[in-house]
This record gives C-alpha cells, structure tokens and sequence, in this order.
C-alpha cells in the first residue's frame, strides 16, 4: 500500500531534549516537504527536499533541521525544542502531479 | 505575497443539505488549485485538481469549480453525509516550476449534524 509513515504519532518531551520525527515514504517520490499546522494558521511549510541530497527552507525553518540522504526518508530534527514548536507536525511526498500525499501527523508537546 | 483565502472558516449543515465553500487566490502565474480534505486527526487527502483550462470537475458528490478570471474556486458538496465532517483546504500552485510554489488556504471546518 502507498504510505508515508511518520514517527511518532504522539510525543511530549521537555524543552530542550533533542528529538527526531522520522518520515518514510514507498512511492519513490523525489520531493518530500515537513509542516506544522496551527489552529487558525493552516498549514505551514518547514523544510522541503526536492531529492536525495536537496533540501531547502520553507516558510518556518527557525528550530528545525532536515536531512536527506535516502530518497525514501526524510527526518524533522529539532535540536532544542521549545514550547512554540509544539504543534501538529505532516510530512508529505510528491511527485510529478504535484499531488501531495501526506502521513497521519505527529503531534508534539514541548513542556 | 501570494495568498489563498478561504470562506466561511466553519460551518455547521444538515445531513442531506448542501454547501458550498469558497476559496480565492491571488497566486501568480497559476499552475493549478487543489482541493483537500482533511478528517480530524488525519493527514489531508486530494480530492480534486482544476487547472487552468478546467471549469468544473466532479468527484462524486463533490463538484469543484474554477474561474480563472476572478481567481475564485467553490467545492460544492451535494447530499451531505456526516462523513463530510472535516476541514476542506484549498492549495494553490505557482507555475514557476518546483514543488515549493504552492500556498495553503486556512482551511473552511464543516460539521454536517444528523
């Protein structure tokens, strides 16, 4: 079944803890995005990679970092999470449609 | 600034009515708009594209439209079912190659009530 995985799907951490969120996706799709959704704010891009070794910013970089070294997998770093980074977090891939297709979202609590 | 724009923010219905729900950009050059739906808790799922020689385009009971003049999209949903219930996002995509151009509406929440 065509999937994006994300991991995990909830997780509350303290600030400052460093953590990972994982994406992995089986379409061999080339570009794969990182969002945060907010109440009231819609969808908010992060990070984005166009391919293997390709990554660049998107609208709300600031804490955050990304890493593409598998064309499959894509990882949301945050190396010093603090409160306003707890959110709902997407990871999606794409391919030449542009059709995004998104994971079931990871919701982060940053104490 | 690019902007997607999308009304009402919520809105309650009958199971069985329909609705409408509106969506207007101001992305340039347009490539293409696209509707998503969004179950509370789940990541958003495609519904439709319009590009720009489109019309009108139905997905079921989902009929979605585009004037390209005005910049205006509307999802009209027809025989609504409680399963309706969700957030509908309009994403609209700049025709300036890559997949980074692309702009996310708000989103309209609807809750179709028995």
């Amino acid at each position: 079944e065509a999937q994006v995985t994300q991991n995990p799907r909830y997780l509350i951490t303290v600030t400052g803890k460093k953590l990972t969120v994982t994406c992995s996706q089986n379409m061999n799709h080339e570009y794969m995005s990182w969002y945060r959704q907010d109440p009231g704010l819609g969808l908010r891009q992060i990070y984005y990679s166009m391919n293997v070794e390709a990554t660049d910013k998107g609208d709300v970089p600031e804490g955050y970092k990304v890493s593409r070294k598998e064309k499959r997998n894509f990882p949301l770093i945050l190396e010093s999470p603090s409160p306003n980074q707890t959110s709902l977090y997407f990871c999606a891939s794409a391919k030449n449609t542009g059709e995004l297709f998104f994971g079931e979202g990871s919701r982060l609590t940053v104490l | 600034k690019n902007q997607v724009e999308q009304s009402p923010q919520s809105l309650i219905i009958l199971e069985g009515k329909n609705c409408t729900l509106q969506c207007n950009y101001t992305v340039s050059p347009f490539s293409n708009l696209r509707w998503y739906k969004q179950d509370t808790g789940r990541g958003p799922v495609s519904l439709t594209i319009m590009t720009f020689s489109e019309n009108t385009k139905s997905n079921g009971r989902y009929t979605a439209t585009l004037d390209a003049d005005t910049k205006q999209s509307s999802l009209h949903i027809t025989a609504s079912q409680l399963s309706d219930s969700a957030s509908y996002i309009c994403v609209v995509r700049e025709n300036s190659g890559g997949y980074q151009k692309v702009t996310f509406g708000t989103g309209t929440k609807l809750q179709v009530i028995p």
